[in-house]
């Protein structure tokens, strides 16, 4: 398996706290990417890096902010919790020297209460 | 218009039944393509790669258009199994972007 690890794995936290959510890769890839997943909706982009410090926005990016200070860590912070934003969070990277395939992580269950 | 469209079904098929899902691409300019198996409460995980010439893996079979910018799969002789969430990824080639369809349900019923 693809080394890519989410931390935490599940979170409750309250409204209007904020929340930081984090990818680790080992595998040196170009491309990060942070998706939730809700019923009904599938994988929506939040925002993607392609590279240290380059990231861009996704169709859902409103209330949340990433930083890629190094190409190993994509953090995803929810900069003031709301309800809507309890969802399953995935980080996936992409991007190797030769492999184009994505890859997963195991996604983090968070719930706003 | 999304980069990457795949009808969210649900496909509801009955065992033994051969279902086909498509998925349709914006940029011509993509060069590698996959499909996705996602289990519920759980991570996607490749199912295969699709190839010009269309390829094979058991009751597997992907095809892709280029004229046409789609590709689809096809299952035969579905298995409960098969209940999965099937997602078309598409990647620009080389290092660059991938990006992901929302995916299509499926359900197979004994």
């Amino acid at each position: 398996d693809a080394g890519i690890t989410q931390s935490p794995r599940h979170k409750v936290t309250e409204t209007g706290t904020p929340v930081t959510l984090r990818c680790h890769q080992t595998e040196n890839h170009r491309y990060m990417y942070w998706y939730r997943q809700d019923p009904g909706h599938g994988l929506r982009l939040i925002h993607y890096s392609y590279g240290v410090k380059d990231t861009d926005k996704g169709e859902v990016s409103d209330g949340y902010s990433v930083s890629r200070s190094k190409t190993e860590d994509f953090l995803l912070t929810l900069e003031s919790a709301t309800s809507s934003q309890t969802s399953v969070y995935f980080c996936a990277i992409s991007g190797g020297t030769q492999d184009t395939e994505a890859f997963f992580g195991q996604g983090t269950r968070l719930t706003v209460v | 218009r999304k980069e990457v469209e795949q009808d969210p079904g649900p496909f509801n098929v009955p065992e033994g039944a051969t279902v086909a899902f498509n998925c349709t691409y914006s940029n011509s300019a993509s060069q590698s393509f996959f499909w996705y198996r996602q289990d519920c409460r759980k991570e996607p995980k490749l199912l295969m790669s699709v190839y010009s010439s269309g390829n094979e893996d058991g009751r597997f079979t992907a095809q892709l258009n280029r004229a046409s910018q789609y590709i689809s799969l096809l299952i035969r002789d579905s298995k409960l199994s098969d209940s999965a969430t099937y997602l078309c990824v598409v990647n620009l080639g080389g290092g660059f972007k991938t990006i992901f369809g929302a995916g299509t349900r499926l359900f197979v019923k004994a």
